[in-house]
């Protein structure tokens, strides 16, 4: 069965230092997705990205944050100067048919910042 | 914010049928109930999705009622490994239309 694979699945970086996080989606995938989850907190939306471009962010999604779709078979996020606060789960998801379909998820990268 | 409520958490015997409840009484026509699990802090796992007809999968059945301001999750006989947080959602048909997450209910199967 076809799965969202994401590398690493655990990385630790010191403050300040910039993090790239790497997805593979689902081959014939057109939506791509970034969500996070705090330590014991719930699952946050980032950023949705459709058509080589965002198509919706949350506040959470700041200047810090970038994705790209650089080969048309990864997606990446890159944190550009990691905080404390960016310590947790990241999960990227892909799907097929925007709203009327399911979203698949990766098994997520754990973040730590020092 | 997510537009559903449900219970935090439900206890439910092996073997035995979970009924996880969800309240979306502000749903629109033009959106779906979605239900999705997560295990520890695994990736979240989609179990099923409705408009306004019952579904149902190798994994569960949902039931939505006429109205469609509540819905009711079936897992036919709950294992161990059923044990985990539990998302209902409701989203939007167009567009790439995120999935918000509420807290879900935390569902444990005991032996």
């Amino acid at each position: 069965e076809p799965e969202v694979t994401q590398t690493p699945s655990h990385q630790v970086t010191q403050m300040g230092q910039e993090v790239i996080l790497r997805c593979v989606p689902i081959s014939n995938h057109l939506y791509f997705y970034w969500y996070r989850q705090i330590l014991g907190q719930k699952v946050e939306f980032l950023v949705s990205f459709y058509n080589n471009e965002i198509s919706e962010k949350s506040e959470i999604f700041d200047d810090q944050f970038s994705v790209e779709r650089p080969d048309g078979s990864n997606f990446t996020l890159k944190i550009r100067s990691t905080k404390l606060e960016d310590s947790a789960m990241y999960f990227c998801a892909s799907g097929t048919q925007g709203g009327a379909g399911e979203l698949f998820f990766g098994e997520g990268s754990r973040l730590t910042v020092l | 914010d997510a537009k559903t409520t449900q219970p935090p958490s439900m206890d439910c015997a092996e073997g035995r049928a979970a009924n996880l409840p969800c309240n979306h009484s502000t749903i629109s026509g033009n959106e779906y109930v979605y239900w999705y699990r997560q295990i520890h802090s695994q990736g979240p796992q989609y179990i099923i999705h409705g408009l306004k007809n019952n579904e149902t999968n190798e994994m569960a059945s949902l039931i939505i009622t006429e109205d469609r301001k509540s819905s009711t999750l079936i897992l036919p006989h709950a294992t161990l490994r059923d044990t985990a947080v539990y998302y209902c959602i409701v989203r939007a048909l167009q567009g790439a239309q995120k999935l918000v997450f509420g807290q879900g209910t935390r569902l444990t199967i005991n032996p």
